[in-house]
C-alpha cells in the first residue's frame, strides 16, 4: 500500500530553523514534492527532488534519500508568515501525487 | 504570474443533485488534475487528464464522477448524484508537461457542501 508519514505539528521561534521529515513507501517513485498550504488556501509548490541529495532554494532546502525512502524540508530564518501546513507528496505514477497528511508549523515570536 | 482559477469558490447542493465544478488551467499547460481534501484530512488524487483523455484515476473517481474539457480553456469535474461524503474542498491543478520535474499549480479550490 501507499504510506507517506510526516509529523503532525512542529513549533519553532521566529528566526530559528525547523526540519520537517517525511518517510514514504509507494508503489512507484517519480519524484518527491514539498508544498506549503495556508489554512483555507491552495497548496503552493516549494521544491522537488528526484535524485539523492540536497536542493537549496533561498530559505528553503529539501533533501532526498531514495534508498531510505526519506526526505526532509528545512526552513531557515523562520518568519511569522511561514506558519502553515507543509505537505510532502510523492509522484508515484506520472503526475499522480500521493500526499502526506501535512505538518502544521507554528512560528512563535 | 499566471494562475489556475476555479469557480465557484463555494457550492452548496442538496444530496442527490448533480454539481459541476469549473476550472481554467494556466493557458500553456497541457496536463490537468483534480484533487479533493475533506476537512482536516489529506489531499487526495482524483484524476489526471491529457489530450482529451483520462490518464489516471483513483478508486475515489467512480462512475459518479466525470471530467471534460468542453472548450479550449475550461476543465470541469461533474459529480452526477452527490452524496454527503462528497463534501470537501476540490482543487484543480495543471502542469506544463507530464514530465515529473514539472510542478503542478493548484487553484484556490471550490468548497463543496452537500446537505
Amino acid at each position: 500500500g501507499q504510506n507517506i508519514d510526516q509529523p503532525t505539528e512542529m513549533t519553532a521561534t521566529e528566526g530559528a530553523i525547523v526540519q520537517i521529515n517525511c518517510t514514504y513507501q509507494t508503489s512507484g517513485f517519480n519524484g518527491l514534492f514539498w508544498y506549503q498550504q495556508h489554512a483555507g488556501e491552495a497548496p503552493t509548490f516549494l521544491s522537488y527532488n528526484v535524485l539523492d541529495g540536497l536542493e537549496e532554494k533561498g530559505r528553503f532546502s529539501s533533501f532526498l534519500s531514495r534508498s531510505k525512502g526519506y526526505s526532509y524540508l528545512l526552513l531557515k530564518e523562520l518568519q511569522m508568515k511561514d506558519s502553515a501546513s507543509y505537505l510532502c507528496a510523492v509522484d508515484d505514477s506520472w503526475g499522480k501525487l500521493q500526499f502526506g497528511a501535512g505538518t502544521q508549523v507554528v512560528v512563535t515570536p | 504570474e499566471p494562475e489556475v482559477t476555479q469557480t465557484p469558490s463555494h457550492q452548496v447542493t442538496q444530496m442527490g443533485q448533480e454539481v459541476i465544478l469549473r476550472c481554467v488551467p494556466i493557458s500553456n499547460h497541457l496536463y490537468f488534475y483534480w484533487y479533493r481534501q475533506i476537512l482536516g484530512q489529506k489531499v487526495e488524487f482524483l484524476v489526471s487528464f491529457y489530450n482529451n483523455e483520462i490518464s489516471e484515476k483513483s478508486e475515489i473517481f467512480d462512475d459518479q464522477f466525470s471530467v471534460e474539457r468542453p472548450d479550449g480553456s475550461n476543465f470541469t469535474l461533474k459529480i452526477r448524484s452527490t452524496k454527503l461524503e462528497d463534501s470537501a474542498m476540490y482543487f484543480c491543478a495543471s502542469s506544463e508537461t507530464g514530465e515529473t520535474n514539472q510542478p503542478q499549480h493548484f487553484g484556490d479550490g471550490t468548497r463543496l457542501s452537500i446537505l
